[in-house]
């Protein structure tokens, strides 16, 4: 079955530790996103993707770093600059089509010990 | 960020009733979709209704769009328990070339049994 793999779906950062989050997709996408999520609120974009080797910053990128190497992958770094990064992180794929829906993982939940 | 408006914020309803939605964007679109999110989960495509469309159905789901007052509707007929979700809208469009969505903040729906 195609869909989007997120891991780990529980993640626990110590202060000032970088912590990397995957995203694995076989659908053949050839655009990625990442957003994030707090509690009761809406998506706001990170980083997104539309091709291997490029990518682009997002409405709240700062903190955060990514990597497009490969056409199925788009790990989100969560560095130690990013000073509140507890929240539930979503990663998407779509056709690089607007006309296209996004198709999600089932996401990651980033806490702080 | 220019996230979309969505109302109400919050909706009990009974089963059998039927459950609207309303989303208010920003920004001129290409089209307008519309997710379902289960708690602690991903998000999950309903329904696509392009900028040139005026009203869509997908089974008990019906989707309207006004893009002169920029705002969408969406109606569940006959809910159900299992309806039970976060629905989300999101705008699509082009910026500088690139394809971008913008979510809305979302309508926590509660299907009372």
């Amino acid at each position: 079955d195609g869909g989007i793999t997120q891991s780990p779906k529980y993640l626990f950062r110590k202060e000032g530790q970088n912590v990397t989050l995957s995203c694995e997709q076989n659908l053949n996408h050839d655009a990625m996103y990442w957003y994030r999520q707090d509690p009761g609120q809406g998506l706001r974009l990170i980083y997104y993707s539309q091709i291997v080797n490029d990518f682009q910053k997002g409405d709240i990128a700062e903190g955060y770093s990514v990597s497009r190497e490969k056409k199925e992958s788009f790990p989100l770094t969560v560095t130690s600059a990013q000073k509140n990064p507890t929240a539930f992180y979503l990663c998407a794929s779509s056709m690089s089509s607007p006309v296209q829906p996004q198709h999600f993982g089932d996401g990651t939940r980033l806490s702080i010990l | 960020s220019q996230q979309g408006e969505e109302d109400p914020q919050a909706l009990s309803i009974q089963e059998g009733e039927n459950a609207t939605m309303n989303c208010s964007y920003k920004t001129s679109i290409n089209n307008l979709q519309w997710y379902r999110q289960n708690s602690g989960r991903g998000l999950v495509h309903l329904i696509l209704i392009r900028s040139n469309e005026r009203e869509k159905h997908s089974g008990r789901l019906r989707v309207t769009l006004d893009t002169s007052k920029k705002s969408s509707s969406l109606l569940i007929t006959a809910s159900r328990a299992a309806d039970t979700a976060s629905y989300f809208c999101a705008t699509a469009g082009t910026t500088s070339g690139t394809y971008k969505y913008i979510f809305g903040t979302g309508t926590r729906l509660k299907v009372l049994a």
